[in-house]
C-alpha cells in the first residue's frame, strides 16, 4: 500500500545537536507537511511544500528549517535543538484534487517521530 | 490568518449515548472543514469532511454541520462505543483554491465508557 513513512520513529537527544527528521511517501502527492503535536495544543503547522521548488513558513517555523530533496522525500532539521523543541513530529502529504463538488485536500499522516531533547 | 477554536476539550459519555464536538473558524474565506480522529499512539486519520456548500454530511454513525453564517461547525457521533474513544481534531482551510494548508483546532479527547 502507498504510505507516508518518518524516520526515526523515537529519538532522545541533547541541547545544542543538530537534528534530522526525514519523511518519504509513495503516494505521488506534491504537496507534503512538517506538524509538531504537544498536549493540549493541537497540531501545530511547522512548514509546507506544495511542490518541489516550493517551501513556506508555517505557524512555528523558529529553529526548524526544511529541504524537499524530491517529490517524494521531506526533511526536517533542527539546526540547534532545545528542550522545548521536545514533542511528537508528524509528516503529511496530500493531493489536490477539484472535483465536481469542491477542492478536496485530504492530508496522510506518517507515524510520526517522538523526539525529546535533554 | 485563520485561528480555529474547539470545545471541549475533553468529553466523557456513557456507551451509546450521543456526542457532540463544536468548532468555530476566524476566515469567513474558508470553505473545506475536515474531521480526524487520532486514536491513541496512532496517528490522525480523515474521518469525515464538509465543504461550504452542504449545510450537513452524514456517515453511518457520525455526522458533521456547518453554520457558515456563525463560522461554526460541529462533529456529531451517535450511539456511541467504546472504539469511538479518541483524540479528534477539527480544521478549516480555503481548499477550493488548494492554496492554504489545513488549521486545526487544539483537540477533543473523547472518552465513551462501557
Amino acid at each position: 500500500d502507498a504510505d507516508v513513512t518518518q524516520t526515526p520513529r523515537n529519538r532522545i537527544t541533547k541541547t545544542g545537536k543538530r537534528i534530522m527528521l526525514e519523511c518519504s511517501q509513495t503516494k505521488g502527492h506534491d504537496r507534503m507537511y512538517w506538524y509538531r503535536q504537544d498536549p493540549g495544543l493541537g497540531l501545530r503547522l511547522i512548514y509546507y511544500s506544495f511542490d518541489v521548488k516550493d517551501i513556506n513558513k508555517g505557524e512555528i517555523s523558529d529553529g526548524y528549517s526544511v529541504s524537499r530533496q524530491a517529490q517524494a522525500k521531506f526533511s526536517l532539521s533542527l539546526e540547534s535543538a532545545i528542550p522545548n523543541q521536545t514533542a511528537l513530529y508528524f509528516c503529511a502529504t496530500s493531493d489536490f484534487r477539484t472535483t465536481r463538488t469542491g477542492a478536496y485536500n485530504e492530508q496522510f499522516f506518517g507515524p510520526g517521530t517522538r523526539l525529546t531533547v535533554l | 490568518g485563520e485561528n480555529v477554536e474547539q470545545h471541549p476539550s475533553t468529553l466523557s459519555v456513557q456507551e451509546g449515548d450521543s456526542a457532540v464536538i463544536k468548532c468555530t473558524y476566524s476566515d469567513s474565506a474558508s470553505n473545506y472543514f475536515p474531521w480526524y480522529k487520532q486514536e491513541l499512539g496512532k496517528r490522525p486519520q480523515l474521518i469525515i469532511d464538509i465543504r461550504s456548500n452542504v449545510g450537513e454530511k452524514k456517515d453511518q454513525r457520525i455526522a458533521v454541520t456547518l453554520n457558515k453564517t456563525a463560522k461554526h461547525f460541529s462533529l456529531h457521533i451517535t450511539e456511541t462505543q467504546p472504539e469511538d474513544s479518541a483524540v479528534y481534531f477539527c480544521a478549516a482551510s480555503k481548499g477550493v483554491t488548494g492554496n492554504t494548508p489545513l488549521v486545526f483546532g487544539k483537540g477533543t479527547r473523547l472518552s465513551v465508557i462501557a
